[in-house]
């Protein structure tokens, strides 16, 4: 069972900021929420991390709301090498019990 | 470069045969995990080590995996009598502590298996 659910696909354009939402309706009390990046051919990279609130760092911001039921991945100014899936984790399992699922992720597509 | 390794890169093997992958993590960090990803999926928890302890197994994990972490240190992967539903990249990832709630996976490029 998933845990989270994200967009399958989005598009933007250079320069603009993109937003990525994940929905963790089922969120634990001690769970973390874990932004992901991976490029073809790449593994992910981990991109941001959080619990509630805001947090940025020289990447992104990511926003959590006061229920923590959903997270929203911000991505200032983008460009075309920010083309890539990005998936949304939270906390170590699903709701099956599997580990660190990944899920299918959100297709970003940067355009010129 | 401290990053995670995995070699080799690519393997193309027959059906039948068994491969192995190796996964060298960062080195002060004490879990290892190992996740397989087919085309177009995210990637899917196989297994993980804390230290030499396999701490972990996928349920979906076929007997014909088996993971190891002798030391503590690198980690293999082996496949045996591989299969064309074999046929991912296979990922390795390293971690200190836990890796969902408040640590970070640091992933390796991967080493992608192609079984004809």
């Amino acid at each position: 069972l998933a845990k989270t659910t994200q967009p399958i696909s989005m598009d933007s354009y250079e320069g603009q900021e993109v937003n990525i939402t994940c929905s963790h309706n089922n969120i634990a009390t001690n769970d973390y929420i874990t932004w992901y990046q991976q490029f073809p051919s790449q593994g992910p990279r981990f991109i941001i991390q959080g619990y509630k609130t805001k947090v940025t760092n020289e990447v992104a911001s990511l926003f959590i709301p006061a229920d923590r039921k959903s997270s929203t991945l911000s991505l200032p100014r983008v460009s075309l090498s920010d083309t890539a899936v990005y998936y949304c984790l939270v906390g170590d399992r699903d709701n099956a019990g599997n580990m660190l699922t990944f899920g299918g992720g959100t297709r970003l597509m940067v355009k010129p | 470069d401290t990053g995670v390794s995995q070699d080799p890169r690519h393997k193309i093997t027959k059906r039948g045969q068994n491969v192995t992958f190796r996964c060298d993590p960062i080195s002060e960090h004490n879990r290892l995990y190992w996740y397989r990803q087919t085309l177009g999926q995210g990637p899917e928890f196989l297994t993980y080590f804390q230290n030499e302890a396999q701490l972990e197994k996928s349920r979906l994990l076929s007997d014909r995996f088996s993971a190891e972490r002798p030391k503590g240190s690198f980690s293999t992967l082996e496949i045996q009598r591989t299969e064309q539903g074999d046929s991912a990249m296979y990922l390795c990832a390293s971690s200190f502590a836990s890796g969902g709630a408040g640590g970070e996976l640091f992933f390796g490029e991967g080493s992608r298996l192609t079984v004809l």
